[in-house]
This record gives structure tokens, sequence and C-alpha cells, in this order.
């Protein structure tokens, strides 16, 4: 069956940088593309951005471009995702998806089952 | 403050009728698909509707989904204990050119 299997929790310090990996199986990687989505505590659901895994073209949210680096290596069907000068609010749970279809007409499924990131002086 | 607009909460009794609305723009749902996702306390959110009206294999007729103008809703009949959980609805924006969400809502089963 399809399944992405996400790094574990992470703390990071203020200004510091995090990479969180979500390894896929169960389908031809470079068919669709990975999304991820964040979840600070208690809130809703965040798009960040997301990446073909057939040509590496990326599609970042607008509040995080210039902070955030998404990418694939096909070899080990594996995708990352790097978020740079960590601030307290970016306290999240990660999450990577599978994303098909277009840009207008797009769904996720299946998802990750999250990484806690946790940024902490 | 989010895109798309969502009561924050709903309830319902067992086997009752829960419609949950999804309210946006011109740039959003009145041009693009809506999808709605269901995350379960402590789990990871669910592709539960896409394409405004679409179920993935798995999810039970219960569920479904419409789309009118610049709104969308999300039905569930027959409402179960194991229903209650988040619900959240996404659809693209093409004016932030990204993807957007509603803030969820919560949904209670009496």
């Amino acid at each position: 069956q399809v399944q992405l299997v996400q790094s574990g929790p992470e703390v990071k310090k203020p200004g510091a940088s995090v990479r969180v990996s979500c390894k896929a199986s169960g389908y031809t990687f470079t068919s669709s593309g990975i999304t991820w989505v964040r979840q600070a505590p208690g809130q809703g659901l965040e798009w960040m951005g997301w990446i073909s895994a057939y040509n590496d073209n990326t599609n970042y949210a607008q509040s995080l471009q210039g902070r955030v680096t998404m990418t694939t290596v096909t070899s080990t069907s594996t995708a990352y995702m790097e978020l740079r000068s960590l601030r307290s609010d970016d306290t999240a749970v990660y999450y990577c998806a599978r994303y098909e279809g277009t840009y207008s007409d797009n769904r996720f499924d299946p998802w990750g089952q999250g990484t806690l990131v946790t940024v902490s002086s | 403050q989010s895109v798309l607009t969502q009561p924050p909460s709903a309830s319902g009794t067992p086997g009752q009728r829960v419609t949950i609305s999804c309210s946006g723009s011109s740039s959003n749902i009145g041009s693009k698909t809506v999808n709605w996702y269901q995350q379960l306390p402590g789990s990871a959110p669910k592709l539960l509707i896409y394409s405004n009206n679409q179920r993935p294999s798995g999810v039970p007729d219960r569920f479904s989904g419409s789309k009118s103008g610049t709104s969308a809703s999300l039905a569930i009949s027959g409402l179960q204990s194991e229903d209650e959980a988040d619900y959240f609805c996404a659809a693209w924006d093409a004016s932030l050119n990204g993807v957007v969400f509603g803030g969820g809502t919560k949904l209670a089963v009496l």
C-alpha cells in the first residue's frame, strides 16, 4: 500500500535549521509530487509548498519564501523539507503527503505520520 | 485568519445528518475544486472528499461533498461516534498562488 514515513522529532534553537525527511513506498515515486503541510499546536493546517518528484519543480507558500527548500532523492524515494532561521512560531507538527492532480484540482493522499519540530531556547 | 471560513464547531447525535460549510471567494472556491480532510484526534489528516464531491476508495458513502458558487459543504449522514474529528476544507487560491485551508471544524457526536 502507498505509505509515507517521516523522520523523528526535532528540537532546535531559534535561528537554527531543520531538515525533515519523508520516505515513500508502494508507488512509483516520480509519478506524483510531495507536499508539506504544518500544524501548530492546537491550530489548523498551513500549506508550505510542494515539489514534483518527476522534475523537481517547486512552488512554495509566499509566507515561507526564502526560508524553505524542498528536495527529492529519487534513488531512495525520499523527499526532504528544510526550514531555516527557525523562530518559536515555527513549532509545529510537519506533515508530508503525496499530491496528485493539477494546480487547480489537486489532492493530498496519503499523509505521513507527522514530525514534531520544537523551536526553543 | 484563514482564507477559507468554516464554523469552529458542529455537533449531532448518532444517526443524525450534519453539514459543515466552507466559504471562500472567486479566487479559490469560486473557480477551483474543493477537498475535505478528516483529522481524528492524535492522527494525521486523511483525504475524505476531492474534486468537490468525489470519495476516495474506502470512504463510506455517508460522506458527501457539494459546491455552489464560492461556498462548499460537507455532509455526514448516519452520524457515528467515530466521526468525531476535525474537518478541514482546502482549495487552490489563484491570487495567493497556493493551497489554502479552512480553519477547521471540530465535530462532536453527542
